[in-house]
């Protein structure tokens, strides 16, 4: 079956810090990839996403590259902020529906001091 | 801009009360889950539906029941809660044609 496999943390970083999370997967087909943010007491939201190999998903700051080649799809951003305190998640979902199709990492939780 | 709503936001449930959360979505989706979320453990399957009138078990279904009402709602229903069941439940959609999946803002529940 499909897996995520991301670093749990939580990272600690300083503002203006070089951020790399790491995330690879695992899945029979060619899925969608997804970088979801949880910030305290809310639900997910998704940061960026990729559809298919080589695609960059960006949004706010943040990247993140579908590498086929390496099934990996690390989150970066150059210069973090206070703000971007939250727990990131990583999850894949492929066309085959129903339960198999969505799967997540465990989560990294993010701490960025000023 | 509704997206997915689920209610209550926060509930406190004595052992052995039952409740139902509820969750709409107003973007047509066919796929529909529950999810709970546990320090740890990252987000766990409970229950999905693929479509209207259809249910099925995910990871951990134990203790929990489904209804696919109409194609915008799907409930979760505890019918005895208890303790283990504190967690803090989301609901979510899916888009089919681009896979990506929209989260309600999570539900609260803590059983004493």
């Amino acid at each position: 079956g499909n897996s995520v496999t991301q670093m749990e943390g939580p990272v600690t970083l300083s503002e203006e810090a070089f951020l790399t999370i790491n995330c690879t997967y695992t899945a029979t087909g060619y899925p969608s990839l997804f970088w979801y943010v949880q910030y305290p007491g809310e639900g997910l939201q998704l940061l960026l996403k990729a559809t298919k190999a080589d695609d960059k998903g960006s949004n706010k700051g943040f990247e993140a590259t579908y590498r086929k080649e390496t099934t990996s799809f690390h989150l970066e951003k150059g210069s973090v902020q206070v703000s971007d305190s939250a727990v990131y998640f990583c999850a894949l979902s492929d066309s085959g529906g129903g339960a198999d199709g969505l799967t997540f990492g465990k989560g990294t939780h993010l701490i960025i001091q000023p | 801009n509704a997206g997915v709503t689920q209610t209550p936001k926060f509930q406190v449930l004595k052992t052995g009360q039952s409740m139902t959360l509820q969750c709409a979505q107003d973007m047509n989706h066919n796929s529909m889950y529950w999810y709970r979320q546990d320090p740890g453990m990252g987000l766990r399957l409970i229950y999905y539906s693929a479509s209207e009138g259809t249910t099925d078990k995910g990871e951990v279904p134990n203790g929990y029941n489904v209804s696919r009402l109409n194609k915008r709602e799907f409930s979760l229903r505890l019918e005895s809660a208890a303790p283990s069941q504190t967690s803090v439940y989301f609901c979510a959609s899916r888009d089919g044609l681009g896979n990506t999946i929209y989260f309600g803002e999570g539900s609260w529940l803590t059983v004493v």
